[in-house]
């Protein structure tokens, strides 16, 4: 079974940085995906981290540590349309088997 | 990319109808759909996996004859919610892993389906 953890919501103003924070306890690890949501809507993919370090993507980034069980979700220059939640998905066993999604993490971004 | 849709976008029923979701793979094949459940300001809940050609398997606590899911084709998989209910009424998202990459687990997922059972 997984035990995914992640804030419920957090607020942050437009054009700061914000660090959403991710912590899993998985039987196994394959890596961890991060999704964005935005309400009403299907999710769609940020990032997907199989190796420990910070991978860069344009204004968001995404670091693992498969030590300590723990990625964050680095996101730039915040703008009005980053306002979403971002799902932390932890896969457990490598090949055919579903995404399952921490309880993700409600950003608000303000002026 | 990969592209995924579902039909309808959104639907009302009446109570003790049943209601039918399609998911489709439109550029890809998919042996293997999931079938998500989203109640407001909550989080994706797997019901269940879609197996090309094969029962689908349930999670933990979702009524298989209430939930019925077939997966006739390598693109098609539906999802009917039998005899709904007001309490049925949520975002059904299904999602789709293209067949052949066994190592990677990215999943594309569909636009959702809104149901409102009153």
């Amino acid at each position: 079974g997984q035990n995914i953890d992640q804030p419920t919501e957090m607020t942050a103003t437009e054009g700061a940085i914000v660090q959403i924070n991710c912590t899993y306890q998985t039987s196994g690890f394959n890596g961890l995906f991060w999704y964005q949501q935005h309400a009403g809507e299907a999710p769609t993919f940020l990032s997907y981290n199989v190796l420990d370090g910070l991978e860069e993507k344009g204004r968001f980034s995404s670091f693992l540590s498969r030590s300590k069980g723990y990625s964050y979700l680095l996101l730039k220059e915040l703008q009005m349309k980053d306002s979403a939640s971002y799902l932390c998905a932890p896969v457990e066993v490598e090949g055919n088997t579903p995404l399952v999604f921490g309880k993700g993490t409600r950003l608000s971004v303000i002026a | 990319g990969a592209v995924v849709s579902q039909h309808p976008s959104r639907v009302i029923c009446k109570s003790g109808t049943s209601v039918k979701i399609e998911c489709r793979s439109l550029d890809f094949q998919a042996t293997t759909m999931f079938w998500y459940r989203q109640f407001p300001k909550q989080s994706l809940m797997l019901m269940a996996t879609s197996n090309e050609g094969s029962k689908a398997t349930y999670e933990q606590g979702v009524e298989k004859d209430k939930f019925l899911i077939n997966h006739a084709s390598l693109t098609l998989s539906t999802l009917t919610v039998t005899s709904a209910h007001p309490e049925d009424s949520s975002f059904y998202i299904c999602s789709a892993r293209e067949a052949g990459l066994s190592s990677y687990n990215e999943q594309f997922f569909g636009p959702g389906t809104r149901l409102t059972v009153l």
